[in-house]
């Protein structure tokens, strides 16, 4: 049982580009969502999920797509990245209506 | 609008005493849950508590309680007999049931004395 998986640990990309984090429970959850975290800031919603072919926006989506074609994988994809998605990213998943959130590692992104 | 205000960037505390973190939450929503995580210096995001809003008693978990004064939206967190594992950050968060929506504080970084 891995939990939430997150890969890269760390990228580091060039402003225009674009790239996808991946994201994977073996839970079973329903809900997944991802959260960028900037210093002095917590966490911040980006978009989340409550079921297979279900997405919907959080707090801070532009620049950001979700697709969630199966209950395991919740990618994000960065569509041309900037320097102020320099952040760290959270994936987490729950059971819909328990909403205790097991998190990812995280994902260090820089933008240059 | 800021939905969860920690206002403690940083505190200290003695070992083996107790501490209270704090956090107000803003919200209409009669229906939505209040929790709390610990962020280690490794980064990983630990859960450490949970209150509903309809929950009548505070809850515990070990040394952790969560003092939920709801006509103060106040949810502020309890660590008794503090250890230096403690040191990290603690995010106070909220979710709002109807939206499915998470928000965060923006956190407090506890230091443990020896």
């Amino acid at each position: 049982n891995a939990g939430v998986t997150q890969t890269p640990k760390f990228q580091v990309l060039k402003t225009g580009q674009s790239m996808t984090l991946q994201c994977a429970q073996d839970m079973n959850h329903e809900y997944m969502s991802w959260y960028r975290q900037d210093p002095g800031m917590g966490l911040r919603l980006i978009h989340y999920s409550v079921g297979a072919g279900i997405t919907d926006q959080g707090e801070v989506p532009n620049g950001y797509n979700v697709s969630r074609s199966t209950t395991e994988d919740f990618p994000l994809r960065l569509l041309s990245a900037a320097p102020s998605q320099t952040s760290v990213y959270f994936c987490a998943s729950s059971e819909l209506r328990s909403y205790e959130q097991y998190f990812g590692p995280g994902t260090r992104l820089t933008v240059t | 609008a800021q939905k969860i205000t920690q206002t403690q960037p940083g505190m200290f505390v003695q070992e083996k005493e107790a501490v209270t973190l704090d956090c107000t939450y803003d919200t209409s929503d009669q229906s939505y849950g209040l929790f709390w995580y610990k962020q280690p210096s490794s980064g990983e995001m630990i859960f450490l508590i949970y209150q509903g809003s309809y929950d009548e008693q505070n809850a515990t978990e070990g040394r952790y309680s969560l003092n939920f004064q709801k006509a103060r939206k106040s949810a502020n967190l309890v660590i008794s007999a503090s250890q230096l594992g403690d040191s990290a950050m603690y995010f106070c968060a909220m979710v709002l049931y109807n939206f499915n929506k998470f928000y965060f504080g923006s956190g407090t970084k506890l230091n443990v004395k020896p």
